[in-house]
């Protein structure tokens, strides 16, 4: 069975410009959240999706979006990018909203703002 | 006080040896307590988790939770070349969204 997918695997964007990142999460999984991880530390959470509707949001600047699809994968969106934005950006689904214990996560998105 | 304390080392040692990796926690509420292990630019890969105190044993890994001292651990024995890794702790609120990690400790086991 597929894992969770994250694509692309690396991005570079110059400052100012806006990305998107997918996330396809595991077969039968309706729960996806985003983090980000800085080089050094561990994840800090962004966003949490469930059945399509935003169930947590962390403490990022509005420049940062989410949303999910109907087939549960989902996207992040970051506006105006700032070179404080590299960062490794991780996905994890999990079974539904509670089974946060066990979530499982992709490969990243290794993004560098230059 | 960070929610969530971890020592980052790094850590080595040598092939063979019991490794104890260690992380502190602020929030008493906190019920469910992580151990993910992310190789070098790669998603975190969750080990195990526990929930409350208490032990939990895996293959060669033993997580153990103490909430009366906020202190959760993880031990590895017979530690193999292939553990080298950064060893990531998180918890979250029962119910929560949210996991909050730990710096995560990086780990090299030596042949």
């Amino acid at each position: 069975d597929a894992g969770v997918t994250q694509s692309p695997t690396h991005l570079i964007k110059t400052r100012g410009q806006q990305v998107t990142l997918r996330c396809s999460p595991i077969s039968g999984h309706k729960s996806v959240s985003w983090y980000q991880q800085v080089l050094g530390q561990g994840p800090q959470f962004i966003f949490q999706y469930y059945e399509k509707e935003e169930r947590g949001r962390g403490n990022f600047p509005d420049r940062f979006s989410a949303r999910q699809f109907p087939n549960y994968s989902s996207e992040l969106n970051v506006n105006a990018l700032l070179l404080g934005d590299s960062a490794l950006y991780l996905c994890a689904s999990s079974l539904d909203s509670r089974g946060v214990a066990e979530a499982f996560f992709g490969q990243g998105t290794r993004l560098t703002v230059v | 006080q960070k929610e969530v304390e971890q020592d980052p080392g790094p850590l080595s040692v040598p092939e063979g040896a019991i490794v104890s990796l260690n992380c502190t926690y602020s929030n008493s509420a906190f019920q469910y307590f992580m151990w993910y292990r992310q190789y070098s630019r790669k998603g975190p890969e969750l080990l195990m988790y526990t929930y409350s105190s208490g032990n939990k044993e895996d293959g060669r890994f033993t997580a153990q939770v103490d909430k009366s001292s906020k202190y959760i651990s993880l031990f590895i024995r017979d530690s193999q070349p292939s553990d080298s890794a950064t060893y990531l702790c998180a918890t979250n609120l029962s119910g929560s969204e949210k996991l909050v990690f730990g710096k995560g400790t990086k780990l090299t086991v030596n042949p």
